[in-house]
């Protein structure tokens, strides 16, 4: 298997512009998270999936954020509009299920100018 | 509202030395912990996990964990450590099943010859 798959490895946009980031988790994994990585303020939580349905957003900052999972092999987490501060690292997991180890992606590097 | 800490930003050791990552958590049940590493421009590797069971737990590259429920640590040791072992170590913690994992800021180890 391939791991989790993230697309793009990097992404660089101007403010205000929407942004798009891709992942495929293990097949057979019924587990999908992702996560933002910063200096300031480590690793976050944004959501959730089991089953391809949102357990749990409390995570996403603000309603510029948004995240689906249209089927158990792909997600997106979509920022409409971007801001400077949305600058970090997304990672994307997946697990067999939401107690057990999590396969993380390699990462897309976000940067808003 | 679960959380961890890992009180140490750095552990600096020599190579064969003893290494010790610290951890602490709180969490309203049974804890399930995880530790992870982080090599640079790379997501985050399961290292290993305790759910129940012995105390100490033993995982990947030689390290392994004791889980102290009446101080509710989680540190992370290994007898001899390695140069390759110089990465970002993040403790996480989680309640069960459909319970989100959370991470603690992550301690960075610096292992030299």
């Amino acid at each position: 298997d391939a791991g989790v798959i993230q697309s793009p490895r990097h992404e660089v946009t101007e403010m205000g512009q929407e942004v798009t980031l891709r992942c495929k988790p293990i097949s057979g994994h019924n587990s999908l998270f992702w996560y933002r990585q910063t200096m300031m303020r480590g690793l976050e939580l944004l959501i959730y999936f089991n089953n391809n349905v949102p357990i749990d957003d409390s995570g996403m900052p603000e309603d510029r954020f948004s995240a689906k999972m249209p089927n158990a092999s792909f997600s997106t987490l979509k920022i409409q509009p971007s801001e400077p501060r949305d600058s970090a690292v997304y990672f994307c997991a997946s697990s067999i299920n939401s107690n057990e180890k999590l396969f993380f992606g390699s990462g897309t590097q976000l940067s808003v100018l | 509202a679960q959380s961890v800490a890992q009180p140490e930003d750095q552990v600096n050791v020599a190579e064969g030395n003893p290494l010790t990552v610290k951890c602490t958590y709180s969490v309203s049940g049974n804890p399930y912990l995880f530790w992870y590493v982080q090599y640079p421009n790379r997501g985050l590797q399961f290292l290993l996990k305790y759910i129940t069971g012995d105390n100490l737990v033993k995982g990947s590259y030689g390290f392994e964990a004791e889980f102290n429920k009446s101080q509710t640590s989680f540190h992370l040791k290994k007898p001899s450590a390695l140069v390759s072992d110089s990465a970002l170590y993040f403790c996480a913690v989680s309640t069960g099943t459909a319970s989100k994992l959370t991470f603690g800021t992550g301690t960075r180890l610096q292992v030299t010859l």
